[in-house]
């Protein structure tokens, strides 16, 4: 048990849906991050955010966009979805940038979006 | 983009047996971390070493780190079939740039058989 919780577990959507992920980081992290992982792949880092201010991003289109609220929970928004983002999405709490980028990170169990 | 190449990509054992993972990267770190996930789950941090150093143990396992050869090896000692799981290292890079994000690798996937 990591403290960080993500909902939904699973979800379906349809291509060109919107869908919102939420995440709780584990008390006092102040850090998030969000990572998509395919079947069979890698994480890939989408994005970061620290003090309510994107802080990094991945090699992902705008159509990702994300929040970070003063309690440090976070929203991942994906719109006009494509077949490809179908994947798990994790979320990682650790705190502040420093040791978010180099240290140890706690994951969520994740969220599995399937695109139809 | 993936920097780590995790080696071998599927390993299967007997429970009792070793089992070694070879991870490989290209760019220089401050540190490389080894994470461990159960299927279709979040992953769990193992254990991170830092660039100065060169052996680590935490309990059953023994990290090393060669930057010279820029790879790192995760070795779990006596399996068990909890150990079951794929193995991911990711890697915090110096130059991370803007992204600052931890580059990961494409897992192995470890069976221990009962």
């Amino acid at each position: 048990e990591t403290g960080v919780t993500q909902s939904p577990t699973h979800l379906i959507k349809t291509r060109g849906q919107q869908v919102t992920l939420r995440c709780s980081s584990q008390s006092g992290h102040n850090t998030v991050s969000w990572y998509q992982q395919a079947l069979g792949q890698g994480p890939q880092f989408i994005f970061q955010y620290y003090r309510e201010e994107e802080n990094g991003r991945g090699n992902f289109p705008p159509r990702f966009s994300g929040l970070q609220f003063p309690n440090y929970s976070s929203e991942l928004n994906v719109n006009a979805l494509e077949l490809d983002d179908s994947a798990l999405y994790l979320c990682a709490s650790s705190f502040g940038t420093l040791a978010a980028n180099t240290g140890e990170l706690f994951f969520g169990e994740g969220s599995r979006l399937t695109v139809l | 983009s993936q920097q780590g190449e995790e080696d071998p990509q599927a390993l299967s054992i007997q429970e009792g047996e070793n089992a070694t993972m070879n991870c490989s990267y290209k760019t220089s770190i401050n540190n490389l971390q080894w994470y461990r996930q159960n299927s279709g789950r979040g992953l769990v941090h193992l254990i991170l070493i830092r660039s100065n150093e060169r052996e680590k143990h935490s309990g059953r396992l023994r990290v090393t780190l060669d930057t010279s050869k820029k790879s790192s090896s995760l070795l779990i000692t006596a399996s068990r079939a909890a150990d079951t799981a794929s193995y991911f290292c990711a890697t915090g890079p110096i130059n991370a740039g803007n992204n600052r994000k931890l580059i990961w690798g494409l897992g192995t996937s470890l069976a221990v058989n009962p």
